[in-house]
């Protein structure tokens, strides 16, 4: 079973603030990663992709990706109350396999 | 900015009705995305669908569901006899055919309420 984990939280950090979401995944083959952000009663928004071994800067957020551990980060620099959301950690094999796999979600919260 | 479309946003049926739920996808993508998620669980895939045809579905989509591209711009959930466990938001996703390393698109979302 290809599982991908995420701390469920609730992960609370003061407005200004740089916001750390983690995520682990079990298929070795996985080649695509991916970030969406979900507000309550939402659908997914994808926020971040990456592809390659490294960091991956867009603006306020950087995702960080080390295939080796099977890891992927979300750094979010100078939180606001509006980044409050819960944040999916999706994975996909491409390759002819299309499915994004996706972890429980990491629930954050922006403290002003 | 093109969005993927689906409606009715909430759809309440009777334990044993059928159901369709439609989704206009994003119109230059061509691979066609249905999951759903259980309130309070994971995003689950159902099935992603390509050229006409399945390409491929999960334990979840079993004979109950059916997907149809019934014209150039629908792509439509059909789940024939609706159980109670069937509630759940269900999730239409799409993306471009080439250069786009999956990146999927997602819709507003049906609430599908089953009683």
């Amino acid at each position: 079973q290809k599982e991908v984990e995420q701390n469920s939280g609730p992960l609370s950090v003061p407005e200004g603030a740089i916001a750390s979401l983690n995520c682990t995944y079990s298929d070795r083959v996985s080649q695509s990663f991916f970030w969406y952000r979900q507000y309550s009663g939402k659908s997914p928004e994808l926020i971040m992709s990456i592809y390659s071994n490294g960091d991956k800067e867009d603006g306020r957020f950087t995702a960080q990706l080390n295939k080796a551990s099977q890891y992927v980060s979300l750094l979010i620099r100078d939180s606001q109350p509006s980044d409050s959301a819960t944040y999916l950690c999706a994975v996909n094999m491409n390759f002819g396999n299309e499915k994004l796999t996706f972890g429980t979600g990491t629930r954050l919260t922006i403290i002003p | 900015e093109p969005e993927v479309t689906q409606t009715p946003s909430h759809q309440v049926t009777q334990m044993g009705q059928e159901v369709i739920l439609r989704c206009v996808p994003i119109s230059n993508h061509l691979y066609f995305y249905w999951y759903r998620q259980i309130l309070g669980q994971k995003v689950e895939f159902l099935v992603s669908f390509y050229n006409n045809e399945i390409s491929e579905k999960s334990e979840i989509f079993d004979d109950q569901f059916s997907v149809e591209r019934p014209d150039g711009s629908n792509f439509t959930l059909k789940i024939r006899s609706t159980k109670l466990e069937d509630s759940a938001m269900y999730f239409c996703a799409s993306r471009e055919l080439a250069g786009g390393r999956n990146i999927q698109y997602f819709g507003a979302g049906t609430r599908l309420s089953v009683l």
